[in-house]
């Protein structure tokens, strides 16, 4: 079975501070791909990352970088100088090779203080 | 690009009448469409997975019956919820995907109040 746990629930900073929101998954599969999503009050998820499972390599996009662990299976996000438009829910998924769904974690509720 | 808009955005409706809420992709061809419901301050719950051309797949607990999925075309699909009561008021997320894309895209969902 595929399972995402996202043990932060409400993670409360004051602006220009960095962030990590947690991710851990389970898979028994050799090849998947993980997925972080951005769900403003307006409720539209919004794609951040796609990450594929051979690929362990980091990735920066301006003030996101995503660390991707397979050893420990986590695929952590951190928001650098942090904004109040940061604000918002941040679900980690993750999908199996082959397989059409997607497996969600519970979301972290991320708020950003001016 | 990957662009899916759903619609209504919010609908209001009465006890015992049926809603259709549409989702269409774009700028692209989804073979695939998914249909989530998310209940406040909570994960996204699969509903069912709408292949074009074929009959939905229905996640366990889901009702068939209830919320009846059509997938006619590769940039259309549509979810009716049959006789609405109030406890189906929630908002409905889609999202759709093709074989080559590796990501699913979301619509903006529909946020369902039944009185």
């Amino acid at each position: 079975a595929q399972k995402v746990t996202q043990a932060q629930t409400e993670i409360s900073v004051v602006e220009k501070e960095d962030v990590t929101l947690d991710c851990v998954y389970e898979t028994r599969d050799t090849t998947y791909y993980l997925f972080w999503y951005k769900q403003p009050p307006s409720g539209e998820l919004v794609f951040l990352i796609r990450r594929n499972s051979f690929d362990e390599q980091n990735e920066i996009s301006g003030r996101y970088s995503w660390n991707f662990q397979k050893s420990t299976s986590s695929f952590n996000f951190t928001i650098t100088a942090s904004q109040v438009v940061d604000s918002a829910v941040y679900f980690c998924a993750l999908r199996g090779l082959g397989a059409q769904k997607l497996v969600f974690g519970q979301g972290t509720r991320l708020t950003i203080n001016p | 690009g990957a662009v899916v808009s759903q619609h209504p955005s919010r609908v209001i409706c009465k006890s015992g009448t049926s809603v259709k809420i549409e989702c269409r992709s774009l700028d692209f061809q989804a073979t695939t469409m998914f249909w989530y419901r998310q209940f406040p301050k909570q994960s996204l719950m699969l509903m069912a997975t709408s292949n074009e051309g074929s009959k939905a797949t229905y996640e366990q607990g889901v009702e068939k019956d209830k919320f009846l999925i059509n997938h006619a075309s590769l940039t259309l699909s549509t979810l009716t919820v049959t006789s609405a009561h109030p406890e189906d008021s929630s908002f409905y997320i889609c999202s759709a995907g093709t074989r080559s894309k590796e990501t699913q895209y979301f619509g903006p969902g529909t946020r369902l109040l039944v009185l």
